[in-house]
């Protein structure tokens, strides 16, 4: 089962930060969480993943609580081509990459 | 240029027939992994490899059989007993790593949309 939570949708304005929260209240101390993106009928892309310590790259920002309990997807200012399903996840130690429902975000003109 | 390959695009199949999809990689990753998705629902794992001639069933392995003979192939049968077969099928793979010892990102193929009828 995913041990994630995500809101099923969001919107936001073009041009503004996107911030796709997500809850994974029973993450272990060595798991990851990772975040992928998935664009109509494609497959999914990675975009960032994290431990404990924010992360950033050139797509986004990861912002993971002290207790690791939750964390927060920033797209700092979204564009039309990033409407798409974000998925939260966390990797399990067995191998397993698994993906939940994700959220839709929908960037609005 | 390196990546991850599924083959075909769309394949339409007969009820009752058994279809292998093709997923091959040269990006020297270890591990790979397939998924089902249906419309509106996120992806569904069906089997993983995490290394050649070892796989383990996912979450949804009923009617499914994988091989994983060639590190860089890790093709997936649709078999018969599988009841609703048609959806759109995804391949991943992914490598570890020191920075990431319980692997790293996953890079995905386009997807192979399968039909049957």
């Amino acid at each position: 089962d995913a041990k994630t939570t995500q809101p099923p949708s969001m919107d936001c304005a073009e041009g503004r930060a996107a911030n796709l929260p997500c809850n994974h209240s029973t993450i272990s101390g060595n798991e990851y969480v990772y975040w992928y993106r998935q664009i109509h009928s494609q497959g999914p892309q990675y975009i960032i993943h994290g431990l404990k310590n924010n992360e950033t790259n050139e797509m986004a920002s990861l912002i993971i609580t002290e207790d690791r309990k939750s964390s927060t997807l920033i797209l700092p200012h979204a564009t039309l081509r990033d409407t798409a399903v974000y998925y939260c996840i966390v990797y399990n130690q067995g191998g397993k990459l698994i993906f939940g429902q994700g959220t839709e975000l929908s960037v609005k003109p | 240029d390196g990546g991850i390959t599924q083959s075909p695009k769309y394949l339409f199949r007969k009820e009752g027939q058994n279809v292998t999809l093709s997923c091959e990689q040269n990006l020297n990753h270890d591990a790979m992994y397939w998924y089902r998705q249906d419309p509106g629902q996120g992806l569904r794992l069906i089997y993983y490899s995490q290394i050649v001639n070892d796989f383990q069933k996912g979450d949804i392995a009923e009617g499914y059989s994988v091989s994983r003979e060639k590190k860089e192939s890790f093709p997936l049968t649709v078999t018969s007993a599988q009841k609703n077969p048609t959806a759109f099928y995804l391949c991943a793979s992914s490598i570890r790593s020191i920075r990431d010892p319980w692997g790293t990102e996953a890079f995905f193929g386009q997807g192979t949309r399968l039909t049957v009828v």
